[in-house]
C-alpha cells in the first residue's frame, strides 16, 4: 500500500474549517483514500472514503485531486469535539490490497476555542 | 455499521502472567483484526483472526506469544502471553464487512504490565 505524508499538528479555530492535506503520490489506480480519526482512549472513527471523485457525508468532505497524488479532509464548522489524530490511508479494497490499514503518524488537530 | 465491544477496557497485570482480550461483534463478519498501538505510537496490525483456522500473523508477530482464537463469525480472542513491560500497550480489534468496505474498530483494550 502507498505511504502517505500529512503534517504532524495544526490547530484551528471552533467553528471556522478545518482542512487536513495528505500527500500520497506513489498511490496506485486500484488504491482508495480512506480516514480516519483518534479521539484520546478511544478506538479509529473511520470518516470518509474516496477513489477520484470528491466525497461528502454528514461528518466531512474529501477532496481528492485530479492526479490523485494528494488529497484533502475539510471539517466544515470544526468543534472542540474534533480535537483529535486524523490518519490518511491508502488501500486497495479488492483481494489484492493487504489486510493492514497503515495509519502513519498522522495530524494531531487542535480545535482552539 | 457494528457495534463492536471489547472486554476488558484495561487491566494492569504482573509480568509473566498471560492475559486474554475477547471482541465481541453484533453482527457475523468475515475479517476480524488485531492491532496493537504502543504508548505514543500508531496502529499496527498483529494479525487476522480466521474463522475456523489458525491467525495470520504479520512480520515481527508470532503465535506462541499472541495465541488467537476464532470459533465463530461474531466472535475472537487475543492473548498476551508471558507479558513483560514493552507490552505495555493499547490492543484494538477491527472488522471489515464485507471485503474492501472500511474497518470499524473497537475502543481498545488499555494493557499496563508491572
Amino acid at each position: 500500500d502507498a505511504k502517505t505524508t500529512q503534517p504532524t499538528s495544526m490547530d484551528c479555530a471552533e467553528g471556522r474549517a478545518a482542512n487536513l492535506p495528505c500527500n500520497h503520490s506513489t498511490i496506485s489506480g486500484n488504491e482508495y483514500v480512506y480516514w480516519y480519526r483518534q479521539i484520546h482512549s478511544q478506538g479509529p472513527q473511520y470518516i470518509i472514503h474516496g477513489l477520484k471523485n470528491n466525497e461528502t457525508n454528514e461528518m466531512a468532505s474529501l477532496i481528492i485531486t485530479e492526479d490523485r497524488k494528494s488529497s484533502t479532509l475539510i471539517l466544515p464548522h470544526a468543534t472542540l469535539r474534533d480535537t483529535a489524530v486524523y490518519y490518511c490511508i491508502v488501500r486497495a479494497r479488492d483481494q489484492t490490497g493487504a489486510n493492514n490499514l497503515f495509519f502513519g503518524t498522522g495530524t494531531r488537530l487542535t480545535v482552539i476555542p | 455499521s457494528a457495534v463492536i465491544s471489547q472486554k476488558p477496557s484495561r487491566d494492569i497485570c504482573q509480568r509473566g502472567t498471560s492475559l486474554t482480550i475477547q471482541c465481541q461483534v453484533d453482527s457475523q463478519v468475515t475479517m476480524m483484526f488485531w492491532y496493537r498501538q504502543q504508548p505514543g505510537q500508531s496502529l499496527t496490525l498483529i494479525a487476522t483472526a480466521n474463522q475456523g483456522s489458525e491467525a495470520t500473523y504479520e512480520s515481527g508477530f508470532v503465535i506462541d506469544k499472541f495465541p488467537i482464537s476464532r470459533p465463530n463469525l461474531t466472535f475472537s480472542t487475543l492473548t498476551v502471553s508471558n507479558m513483560s513491560p514493552e507490552d505495555s500497550s493499547i490492543y484494538l480489534c477491527s472488522v471489515e464487512e464485507p471485503r474492501g468496505q472500511p474497518q470499524h474498530f473497537g475502543d481498545g483494550t488499555r494493557l499496563s504490565i508491572l
